[in-house]
Protein backbone atom coordinates (compact mmCIF):
# COMPACT_ATOMS: atom_id res chain seq x y z
CA UNK A 1 0.00 0.00 0.00
CA UNK A 2 0.85 3.78 -0.63
CA UNK A 3 2.15 5.80 1.98
CA UNK A 4 3.25 9.56 2.33
CA UNK A 5 5.79 10.90 5.33
CA UNK A 6 6.83 14.55 5.85
CA UNK A 7 9.08 16.15 8.54
CA UNK A 8 9.56 17.81 10.49
CA UNK A 9 5.72 17.60 11.98
CA UNK A 10 6.54 21.18 13.50
CA UNK A 11 8.88 23.73 13.23
CA UNK A 12 9.85 27.19 14.75
CA UNK A 13 11.77 29.70 13.01
CA UNK A 14 12.57 33.00 13.09
CA UNK A 15 11.99 35.87 10.02
CA UNK A 16 14.85 35.91 7.49
CA UNK A 17 16.00 32.22 8.11
CA UNK A 18 15.86 29.05 5.37
CA UNK A 19 13.40 26.46 5.08
CA UNK A 20 13.50 22.94 3.67
CA UNK A 21 10.42 20.64 4.11
CA UNK A 22 10.47 17.00 2.82
CA UNK A 23 8.13 14.91 1.37
CA UNK A 24 8.72 10.85 0.25
CA UNK A 25 5.97 8.54 -0.54
CA UNK A 26 6.19 5.19 -0.69
CA UNK A 27 4.16 2.27 -2.55
CA UNK A 28 4.09 4.44 -5.62
CA UNK A 29 6.10 5.27 -8.71
CA UNK A 30 5.60 8.57 -10.51
CA UNK A 31 3.06 10.15 -8.65
CA UNK A 32 2.13 13.24 -9.31
CA UNK A 33 3.30 15.00 -6.20
CA UNK A 34 1.42 18.65 -4.54
CA UNK A 35 2.44 21.34 -1.71
CA UNK A 36 -0.18 23.09 -0.24
CA UNK A 37 -0.33 25.85 2.79
CA UNK A 38 -3.32 25.47 5.04
CA UNK A 39 -3.50 29.22 7.07
CA UNK A 40 -5.96 28.91 10.12
CA UNK A 41 -9.21 29.21 9.54
CA UNK A 42 -8.83 29.16 5.69
CA UNK A 43 -9.10 26.27 2.48
CA UNK A 44 -6.25 24.89 1.20
CA UNK A 45 -3.97 26.65 -1.36
CA UNK A 46 -2.15 24.86 -3.93
CA UNK A 47 1.47 26.35 -3.77
CA UNK A 48 2.99 23.32 -6.40
CA UNK A 49 2.66 20.34 -8.09
CA UNK A 50 4.86 17.94 -9.81
CA UNK A 51 4.19 15.71 -12.26
CA UNK A 52 7.85 14.39 -12.55
CA UNK A 53 11.17 14.62 -11.55
CA UNK A 54 12.78 18.15 -11.98
CA UNK A 55 9.26 19.22 -13.28
CA UNK A 56 7.68 22.23 -11.01
CA UNK A 57 4.86 23.98 -11.31
CA UNK A 58 3.69 27.21 -9.81
CA UNK A 59 0.18 28.42 -8.45
CA UNK A 60 0.87 31.19 -6.31
CA UNK A 61 4.68 33.57 -7.04
CA UNK A 62 5.46 34.02 -3.29
CA UNK A 63 8.96 33.31 -1.78
CA UNK A 64 8.89 29.59 -1.70
CA UNK A 65 10.52 27.12 -4.08
CA UNK A 66 10.27 23.79 -4.70
CA UNK A 67 12.45 20.68 -6.14
CA UNK A 68 11.83 17.33 -6.86
CA UNK A 69 15.47 15.37 -6.87
CA UNK A 70 13.86 11.99 -6.99
CA UNK A 71 10.80 10.03 -8.36
CA UNK A 72 9.01 9.95 -4.90
CA UNK A 73 10.73 12.83 -3.04
CA UNK A 74 9.48 16.56 -2.64
CA UNK A 75 10.78 19.06 -1.23
CA UNK A 76 9.45 22.89 -0.28
CA UNK A 77 12.09 25.58 0.32
CA UNK A 78 13.04 29.27 1.27
CA UNK A 79 16.17 31.34 1.41
CA UNK A 80 14.02 33.79 3.73
CA UNK A 81 10.78 33.14 5.67
CA UNK A 82 8.42 36.17 6.16
CA UNK A 83 5.54 36.29 9.14
CA UNK A 84 3.00 35.10 6.37
CA UNK A 85 4.58 31.94 6.13
CA UNK A 86 3.50 30.36 8.72
CA UNK A 87 0.54 27.65 8.58
CA UNK A 88 -0.22 24.15 7.75
CA UNK A 89 2.02 22.55 5.48
CA UNK A 90 0.18 19.59 3.35
CA UNK A 91 2.09 17.53 0.77
CA UNK A 92 -0.47 15.21 -0.83
CA UNK A 93 0.01 12.40 -4.17
CA UNK A 94 -1.73 11.44 -6.85
CA UNK A 95 -1.41 8.48 -8.80
CA UNK A 96 -1.49 8.16 -12.82
CA UNK A 97 -4.76 9.09 -14.42
CA UNK A 98 -6.32 8.90 -10.68
CA UNK A 99 -7.29 12.15 -9.38
CA UNK A 100 -8.33 11.18 -6.00
CA UNK A 101 -5.52 12.98 -3.77
CA UNK A 102 -3.93 11.45 -0.54
CA UNK A 103 -1.71 13.69 1.81
CA UNK A 104 0.50 13.14 4.18
CA UNK A 105 0.76 14.12 7.87
CA UNK A 106 1.54 17.61 7.32
CA UNK A 107 3.73 20.50 9.13
CA UNK A 108 2.99 22.86 11.53
CA UNK A 109 5.19 25.83 10.52
CA UNK A 110 5.49 29.06 12.81
CA UNK A 111 7.92 32.02 11.97
CA UNK A 112 8.42 34.23 15.24
CA UNK B 1 -18.72 34.15 -5.69
CA UNK B 2 -16.17 31.94 -4.59
CA UNK B 3 -15.36 28.71 -6.23
CA UNK B 4 -16.51 26.38 -3.67
CA UNK B 5 -18.16 27.12 -1.19
CA UNK B 6 -19.62 25.40 1.91
CA UNK B 7 -21.61 26.54 5.49
CA UNK B 8 -18.45 26.95 8.11
CA UNK B 9 -21.23 25.62 10.49
CA UNK B 10 -20.76 24.44 12.80
CA UNK B 11 -23.40 21.91 12.68
CA UNK B 12 -24.37 20.63 16.73
CA UNK B 13 -26.28 17.76 16.58
CA UNK B 14 -27.22 15.05 19.06
CA UNK B 15 -25.65 11.61 18.37
CA UNK B 16 -28.22 9.46 16.29
CA UNK B 17 -29.02 12.41 14.29
CA UNK B 18 -29.35 12.61 10.31
CA UNK B 19 -27.39 15.63 9.09
CA UNK B 20 -26.70 16.81 6.06
CA UNK B 21 -23.91 19.43 4.60
CA UNK B 22 -24.17 21.05 1.27
CA UNK B 23 -21.35 22.23 -1.16
CA UNK B 24 -21.59 25.04 -4.25
CA UNK B 25 -19.29 25.22 -6.76
CA UNK B 26 -18.95 27.79 -9.64
CA UNK B 27 -17.41 26.15 -12.31
CA UNK B 28 -19.88 23.89 -14.66
CA UNK B 29 -16.84 22.39 -16.27
CA UNK B 30 -15.53 20.79 -12.93
CA UNK B 31 -15.10 17.17 -13.56
CA UNK B 32 -14.43 15.33 -10.39
CA UNK B 33 -15.61 15.68 -6.34
CA UNK B 34 -14.70 14.69 -2.78
CA UNK B 35 -15.62 14.91 0.64
CA UNK B 36 -12.66 14.60 2.84
CA UNK B 37 -12.84 14.63 6.68
CA UNK B 38 -10.40 17.03 8.52
CA UNK B 39 -10.03 16.44 12.04
CA UNK B 40 -8.29 19.35 14.39
CA UNK B 41 -4.57 20.14 13.43
CA UNK B 42 -4.45 16.87 11.64
CA UNK B 43 -4.35 16.28 7.61
CA UNK B 44 -7.45 15.84 5.69
CA UNK B 45 -8.57 12.19 4.49
CA UNK B 46 -10.64 11.07 1.93
CA UNK B 47 -13.68 9.98 2.98
CA UNK B 48 -15.62 9.43 0.15
CA UNK B 49 -15.24 10.70 -4.04
CA UNK B 50 -18.93 11.84 -5.36
CA UNK B 51 -20.10 10.35 -8.23
CA UNK B 52 -22.66 11.50 -10.77
CA UNK B 53 -25.48 8.30 -9.80
CA UNK B 54 -24.67 9.43 -6.10
CA UNK B 55 -23.29 6.63 -3.60
CA UNK B 56 -23.21 5.79 -0.64
CA UNK B 57 -20.66 4.12 2.41
CA UNK B 58 -22.28 2.82 5.36
CA UNK B 59 -23.70 5.70 7.35
CA UNK B 60 -22.40 8.42 4.95
CA UNK B 61 -24.16 8.76 1.00
CA UNK B 62 -22.45 11.62 -1.27
CA UNK B 63 -24.72 12.90 -3.82
CA UNK B 64 -24.16 15.18 -7.31
CA UNK B 65 -26.39 17.80 -8.58
CA UNK B 66 -24.54 19.05 -12.22
CA UNK B 67 -27.40 20.89 -12.86
CA UNK B 68 -27.51 23.18 -9.88
CA UNK B 69 -23.83 22.72 -8.96
CA UNK B 70 -23.83 21.38 -5.61
CA UNK B 71 -22.70 18.23 -4.00
CA UNK B 72 -24.13 17.04 -0.75
CA UNK B 73 -22.92 14.55 2.17
CA UNK B 74 -25.44 12.90 4.41
CA UNK B 75 -24.35 11.39 7.57
CA UNK B 76 -26.72 8.95 8.87
CA UNK B 77 -27.01 7.64 12.65
CA UNK B 78 -24.30 10.48 13.86
CA UNK B 79 -21.64 9.14 16.20
CA UNK B 80 -19.48 11.14 18.64
CA UNK B 81 -16.44 9.85 16.41
CA UNK B 82 -18.10 11.80 13.14
CA UNK B 83 -17.22 15.10 15.31
CA UNK B 84 -14.26 16.91 12.72
CA UNK B 85 -14.78 19.29 9.26
CA UNK B 86 -15.74 18.01 6.12
CA UNK B 87 -14.11 19.51 3.49
CA UNK B 88 -15.57 19.68 -0.13
CA UNK B 89 -13.08 19.57 -3.01
CA UNK B 90 -13.72 20.15 -6.69
CA UNK B 91 -11.42 18.65 -9.21
CA UNK B 92 -11.49 21.39 -12.36
CA UNK B 93 -9.09 19.08 -14.95
CA UNK B 94 -5.66 18.92 -14.89
CA UNK B 95 -4.07 19.35 -11.33
CA UNK B 96 -6.53 21.80 -10.17
CA UNK B 97 -7.93 21.31 -7.35
CA UNK B 98 -10.23 23.65 -5.15
CA UNK B 99 -10.71 23.01 -1.71
CA UNK B 100 -13.83 24.75 0.28
CA UNK B 101 -13.21 26.00 3.68
CA UNK B 102 -14.76 23.08 5.71
CA UNK B 103 -17.79 22.42 7.44
CA UNK B 104 -17.31 22.07 10.97
CA UNK B 105 -19.34 19.03 12.78
CA UNK B 106 -19.94 18.94 16.67
CA UNK B 107 -21.95 15.36 17.49
CA UNK B 108 -23.14 15.82 21.06
CA UNK B 109 -23.66 13.05 23.88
Amino acid sequence: SQTIHQWPATLVQPVGSPLSLECTVEGTSNPNLYWYRQAAGRGLQLLFYSVGIGQISSEVPQNLSASRPQDRQFILSSKKLLLSDSGFYLCAWSGGIAVTQYFGPGTRLTVL
Amino acid sequence: RKEVEQDPGPFNVPEGATVAFNCTYSNSASQSFFWYRQDCRKEPKLLMSVYSSGNEDGRFTAQLNRASQYISLLIRDSKLSDSATYLCVVNEGTYKYIFGTGTRLKVLA
